[in-house]
């Protein structure tokens, strides 16, 4: 079965330090990976996306993920957090190749502590 | 563009009201779903249409639901009668499925009360 996980329901980060928010996914087939962010009261925002490629994605706000085949793993990373970055973060993964269905994580909670 | 566009963003009704949500994709977008977000159930995709077809209403919790999308730019989704279980926020997104796209884009939401 196709499936997303993310381990940590709260990540606490000091404002400057670099922060890492992690995903690991399960499907059959090349992954299609996303982030998406929702502050309060507010719908989710598309970050970034891996489909193919550099290993390396850069998204928006100063975000990048790194995609690891051996590891299924997709962590989101930020080198140096912003208290503006406070939010909820979800990783996705698009379950087959022709199906337009993407599953999502349960999503972390992003604290970036002043 | 004005991005996925959803009415109304509150709503409060009795228990046994009918409700309707509406909303509209961004234009030239192929495929919409609607989402329902609560703080136990986190966040469960309900229904998704591609090409204003429905592909997958797996996640429609009972048959008190029931989502329509008659044109490219229009959808709704209708529940009848409410309960007060089914107080949360829907969220309706949009894609365009060609290429390298795939990623979803949302709508504000729509907050429901159920009293």
């Amino acid at each position: 079965a196709q499936s997303v996980a993310q381990p940590e329901d709260q990540v606490n980060v000091a404002e400057g330090n670099p922060l890492t928010v992690k995903c690991t996914y399960s499907v059959s087939g090349n992954p299609y990976l996303f982030w998406y962010v929702q502050y309060p009261n507010r719908g989710l925002q598309f970050l970034l996306k891996y489909i193919t490629g550099d290993n390396l994605v850069k998204g928006s706000y100063g975000f990048e993920a790194e995609f690891n085949k051996s590891q299924t793993s997709f962590h989101l990373k930020k080198p140096s957090a912003l208290v503006s970055d406070s939010a909820l973060y979800f990783c996705a993964v698009r379950v087959l190749p022709r199906d337009d269905k993407i599953i999502f994580g349960k999503g972390t909670r992003l604290h970036i502590l002043p | 563009d004005a991005g996925v566009i959803q009415s109304p963003r509150h709503e409060v009704t009795e228990m046994g009201q009918e409700v309707t949500l509406r909303c509209k994709p961004i234009s030239g977008h192929n495929s919409l779903f609607w989402y329902r977000q609560t703080m136990m159930r986190g966040l469960e995709l309900l229904i998704y249409f591609n090409n204003n077809v429905p592909i997958d209403d797996s996640g429609m919790p009972e048959d008190r639901f029931s989502a329509k999308m008659p044109n490219a730019s229009f959808s709704t989704l209708k529940i009848q009668p409410s309960e007060p279980r089914d107080s949360a926020v829907y969220f309706c997104a949009s894609s365009l499925a060609f290429g390298e796209s795939y990623e979803q884009y949302f709508g504000p939401g729509t907050r429901l009360t159920v009293t």
